[in-house]
């Protein structure tokens, strides 16, 4: 089984709200991503998690914050968005070691929508 | 800094049309390359890794292959279902970093 899942699918937020996105994989995966996808682009990294511990921060701004409560889960909190953070966010997971380890697999993304 | 490259952005086929996608790398050390297939509003479905020149992997109509420079995927006989818009991305050093390309729009025509 190679899933991701996220919740919510879409997520519409005012700039004043906080909202968060869940991100969940049950392959013992040991590494997970954030990533951010502008409409024709690239996904654009946020954040590693390695072992539950935070690896790499691609000088995201802190309106967003990661958190990785465990192996499984991976969150993104959300604080005072500005309507140019509205984008598909991605998460994605891979296997621990060499080799493989760095195949991603991604999720199927929160469409998020900041007004 | 690794840079990926892909071409042609766009590309329209006829079903049946073989044709190939190519994907241009620069990094210090690859530790791998990577396909993904993406419809649109959804996240990036994981096709293949290679390792090292030389390398070919196969899956259905698709089979990605790979040189020191470059690697295509190339696309045999395509259906309409085949169209999406196929990523390729590299990852080099010892970090959990991969860099992307812009990828490449098929569109497979009935």
């Amino acid at each position: 089984d190679t899933e991701v899942t996220q919740t919510p699918k879409h997520l519409v937020m005012g700039m004043t709200n906080k909202k968060s996105l869940k991100c969940e994989q049950h392959m013992g995966h040991r590494a997970m991503y954030w990533y951010k996808q502008k409409a024709k682009k690239p996904p654009e990294l946020m954040f590693v998690y390695s072992y539950e511990k935070l690896s790499i921060n691609e000088s995201v701004p802190s309106r967003f914050s990661p958190e990785c409560p465990n192996s499984s889960l991976l969150n993104l909190h959300l604080h005072a968005l500005q309507p140019e953070d509205s984008a598909l966010y991605l998460c994605a997971s891979s296997p621990p070691g060499g080799g493989s380890s760095y195949e991603q697999y991604f999720g199927p993304g929160t469409r998020l929508t900041v007004t | 800094e690794d840079q990926v490259t892909q071409s042609p952005e766009a590309l329209r086929l006829q079903e049946g049309e073989s044709s190939s996608l190519n994907c241009s790398y620069t990094v210090s050390g690859l530790r791998g390359l990577f396909w993904y297939r993406q419809d649109p509003g959804k996240g990036p479905e994981f096709l293949f890794t290679l390792y090292s020149a030389g390398e070919e992997k196969e899956k259905e109509r698709l089979k990605a292959t790979l040189t020191k420079k470059e690697s295509f995927l190339h696309i045999t006989a395509p259906k309409p279902e085949d169209s999406a818009t196929y990523l390729c991305a590299v990852n080099s050093g010892g970090y959990q970093k991969v860099t992307f390309g812009i990828g490449t729009k098929l569109q497979v025509i009935p």
